[in-house]
């Protein structure tokens, strides 16, 4: 299996542009995980999804922020407009509902926001 | 809330030292323990976990106790690596419902040099 896949790997964009992060979780696996980390913060759970519907939003820093799940397969992070301080590593995460219940992380897409 | 306390780092060491990272928590019930382990660039994958007090996690060389007792979760490895440098996450997921999630501590890097 090729494990999460995230794209792009890093992005550099100006403030005020939109932003779209993309996941691909392992087949079949049921939850989906959007995490943000940063130096200050730590690592931050933004969203959850089970079985492509959003579960909690809470942690979505505010309303610039947007995540989808239109199928199991693809997922995306949506920041519009992105601001310099929204500049973090922001991981995808997914996990089977049974057996071992491991959540497995993707590489992480680094965002910069100049 | 559930809450998870590590100690802070950098841990820095000599090859084949020996290792302790602290980790404690809050949680109600029964939760599952894990330590994650992060390398440069890299996104988190599990490095061992615990499901019920006195279980003892283990995998390349690293273990880790549940102790409800003392409500710890504490990673040690008796010779460090240079290769073993990375960030680690102490993690919980506490109850039994498909929708806990995990809460991660703030992560300890760990700098092992020759």
């Amino acid at each position: 299996d090729a494990g999460v896949i995230q794209s792009p790997r890093h992005e550099v964009t100006e403030m005020g542009q939109e932003v779209t992060l993309r996941c691909k979780p392992i087949s079949g696996h049921d939850y989906l995980f959007w995490y943000r980390q940063t130096m200050m913060r730590g690592l931050e759970l933004l969203i959850y999804f089970n079985n492509n519907v959003p579960i909690d939003d809470s942690g979505m820093p505010e309303d610039r922020f947007s995540a989808k799940m239109p199928n199991a397969s693809f997922s995306t992070l949506k920041i519009q407009p992105s601001e310099p301080r929204d500049s973090a590593v922001y991981f995808c995460a997914s996990r089977f509902s049974f057996g071992r219940n491991e959540q497995f992380f993707g590489p992480g897409t680094r965002l910069t926001v100049l | 809330g559930d809450s998870v306390t590590q100690m802070e780092g950098p841990v820095t060491l000599s090859e084949e030292a020996f290792l302790t990272i602290n980790c404690t928590y809050t949680a109600t019930g029964y939760p599952s323990l894990f330590w994650y382990v992060q390398y440069p660039g890299e996104g988190l994958q599990l490095l061992l976990k615990a499901t019920k007090a006195d279980d003892k996690g283990s995998n390349k060389g690293f273990e880790a106790t549940y102790r409800k007792e003392t409500t710890s979760f504490h990673l040690e490895k008796g010779s460090v690596q240079v290769s073993d440098s990375a960030v680690y996450f102490c993690a919980l997921k506490g109850g039994d419902s498909g929708y806990s999630t995990l809460t991660f501590g703030k992560g300890t890097m760990l700098l092992v040099s020759p």
